[in-house]
Formats: structure tokens, C-alpha cells, sequence
């Protein structure tokens, strides 16, 4: 089955720098690939969300690329905020008549003002 | 609008009882998936169901079991309740079953003493 690989675990910036978080996926056949933040506490919130027929989208300072020949995705997160300060989940699904999404081990970002 | 809504927030139970999980969707949606999500993981998928039917399950034990009404809110029953069922349980609606964004709920926290 499907298995996504989410590096790094835990991830410090400064407040105004830019985060990257990057995740792998094993079955080619997937072809939707959401982004949660999730704060400690409360629900994973859809923060972004990319299919497979584009390379890249980008809302605001938050951006999602991904390569499909490599079979991996990342979030980019420009001008962070100590509000940026979360985990934040990958995840991954294709088309099988329902939708089974299958989560990364989450990245633990913490933004320092 | 009201956002995906769960109930209850905290049950604790002892092993061998059973539990009964209930979870309303967005206004307008008409499919259900559950996760379980045990503390420092990405959530993992147990059921979704659209239109009233199970469309997927994942690998969990007969022992988890839900269905659908007809108002589209669902239920997740997991009957003789072991230590490792203690999780965060999460309901996500969507408009259909297919690739379309997942909404989480605030999720029920389980323990099982």
C-alpha cells in the first residue's frame, strides 16, 4: 500500500524566515496531495492542496510543489510567524473509487520571534 | 457555518467496553471518513461511507464497525476495548467520496484504562 516518508520531524526557524518541509510517496498512482496544520490540541486544518496535473500552487506565503517523476511533494512556508508554530501533516491519496488518505509522520515546526 | 462537529470531546472507558463515537458533517456533504490518531502520528484511516455506504475501510479489526444516517451524520462503534484503541478519533467530511479536501472535526479523545 501507500507510504509517505515526511522529513524533518522537528524543524526551528526564525520569525521572517522561510520553511520547508518535504514528503515521499511510494504509489505512483496517487494523485492528491493535501497539507495540515495542525496546533496542539485541535484539528488538522487544510491548509493547502495540490493534484497531480500541477506542478505548483501557492496561497499567500504558503506554496506546494510537486514532482511526480520523484514522487515527492513539500511545503514551502515564506515569512514565518511564531503563529506558523504547529505540526504539520502530508498526506496523500489516488483515485479508487473512495478516498483513503495516507498521513506523513507530521513535522514539528517551531517559529522563534 | 458550523464546521464538522464531533461528540462527545473526552470518554474514558475500561478494556472490554464498548464505545459509540458520533460525528456531523458539514452542511451540504454527504461523506464521512474517520481516522484514529495516537498521540505523535499522522492520523490513520478506519472507514469512510457516502451516501450511506461504506466505500472504504482500512486496516483496522472487525471490532471497529460505523454506518451513516440518512442526515448524513455518522457514527464509529469499536466494541471490547483494548489499551491500544486510546487515541484521538477524527471525523472528516467531504462533498463526495472522491479526491475532494477532507474537513476534520475537533476529534474524540478515547482513553482506555
Amino acid at each position: 500500500g501507500e507510504n509517505v516518508e515526511q522529513h524533518p520531524s522537528t524543524l526551528s526557524v526564525q520569525e521572517g524566515d522561510s520553511a520547508v518541509i518535504k514528503c515521499t510517496y511510494s504509489d505512483s498512482a496517487s494523485n492528491y496531495f493535501p497539507w495540515y496544520k495542525q496546533e496542539l490540541g485541535k484539528r488538522p486544518q487544510l491548509i493547502i492542496d495540490i493534484r497531480s496535473n500541477v506542478g505548483e500552487k501557492k496561497d499567500q506565503r504558503i506554496a506546494v510543489t510537486l514532482n511526480k517523476t520523484a514522487k515527492h511533494f513539500s511545503l514551502h512556508i515564506t515569512e514565518t510567524q511564531p503563529e506558523d508554530s504547529a505540526v504539520y501533516f502530508c498526506a496523500a491519496s489516488k483515485d479508487t473509487g473512495f478516498q483513503k488518505l495516507v498521513f506523513g509522520t507530521g513535522t514539528r515546526l517551531l517559529v522563534s520571534p | 457555518d458550523a464546521g464538522v462537529t464531533q461528540s462527545p470531546t473526552h470518554l474514558i472507558k475500561t478494556r472490554g467496553q464498548h464505545v459509540t463515537l458520533r460525528c456531523s458533517p458539514i452542511s451540504g456533504h454527504k461523506s464521512v471518513s474517520w481516522y484514529q490518531q495516537v498521540l505523535g502520528q499522522g492520523p490513520q484511516f478506519i472507514f469512510q461511507y457516502y451516501e450511506k455506504e461504506e466505500r472504504g475501510r482500512g486496516n483496522f479489526p472487525d471490532r471497529f464497525s460505523a454506518r451513516q444516517f440518512p442526515n448524513y451524520s455518522s457514527e464509529l462503534n469499536v466494541n471490547a476495548l483494548l489499551l491500544g484503541d486510546s487515541a484521538l478519533y477524527l471525523c472528516a467530511s467531504s462533498s463526495t467520496g472522491g479526491s475532494q479536501p477532507q474537513h476534520f472535526g475537533d476529534g474524540t479523545r478515547l482513553s482506555i484504562l
